[in-house]
């Protein structure tokens, strides 16, 4: 199973871009690349998921290099309300199973005022 | 947001004694698992289900059971509890044949605490 590092926390001021950078050095070549979001007292939710190159939704964006062994999570002019922990994974998911996903301690994003 | 409910929300009990936390889904999901989540920890995962009557092992099932009876339901039972135990317990819902195969629906969480 692929390994995650990322850092344990981060600040951040409203209005700010923020980008969060995970390290998965011995990612597989059928692994996937997803980041959840944990607000306290509630269960992690899925923000993005992706392969290679560059993925963008109505939240965040990815950024995978060629070599896949990094990913960098994109929140553009973040607010209070995205304090949160956001944890990266990676796996295949090829068997539609999330079995093999594994949970780090995360990042603590805090937003500043 | 999923269809997911777990059941108590919080739970205070006594060393020794049996314990069970309901996960119910009204998504007709494949895929049913059960988290804790402690400090420094993240979520680990204990126990999961790809069909009823099928279950494995997670990296944490030491001391944990399941069953799984009904594609709604799966139940996650400490035959005695013990302080160790004590932690948020999360259950967790995917489906093969969504747009995003492996994503994972999260329930609101199960506070256990044991004396």
């Amino acid at each position: 199973l692929a390994k995650t590092t990322q850092p344990i926390s981060m600040d951040s001021y409203e209005g700010q871009e923020v980008n969060i950078t995970c390290s998965h050095n011995n990612i597989a070549t059928n692994d996937y690349i997803t980041w959840y979001q944990q607000f306290p007292s509630q269960g992690p939710r899925f923000i993005i998921q992706g392969y290679k190159t560059k993925v963008t939704n109505e939240v965040a964006s990815l950024f995978i290099p060629a070599d896949r062994k990094s990913s960098t999570l994109s929140l553009p002019r973040v607010s209070l309300s995205d304090t949160a922990v956001y944890y990266c994974l990676v796996g295949d998911r090829s068997s539609g199973s999330a079995r093999q996903l594994t949970f780090g301690s995360g990042t603590q994003l805090t937003v500043l005022p | 947001d999923a269809g997911i409910t777990q059941s108590p929300r919080h739970k205070v009990t006594e060393t020794g004694t049996p314990v069970t936390l309901r996960c119910h889904q009204t998504e007709n999901h494949r895929y049913m698992y059960w988290y804790r989540q402690d400090p420094g920890h993240g979520l680990r995962l204990i126990h999961y289900s790809y069909g009823v009557k099928d279950t494995d092992k997670g990296e944490v099932s030491d001391g944990y059971s399941v069953s799984r009876s009904k594609t709604e339901d799966f139940l996650l039972t400490l035959e005695s509890a013990t302080s160790s135990q004590t932690s948020v317990y999360f259950c967790a819902i995917s489906e093969q044949s969504s747009g995003r195969a492996g994503e994972l629906f999260f329930g609101e969480g199960s506070r256990l605490t044991v004396l």
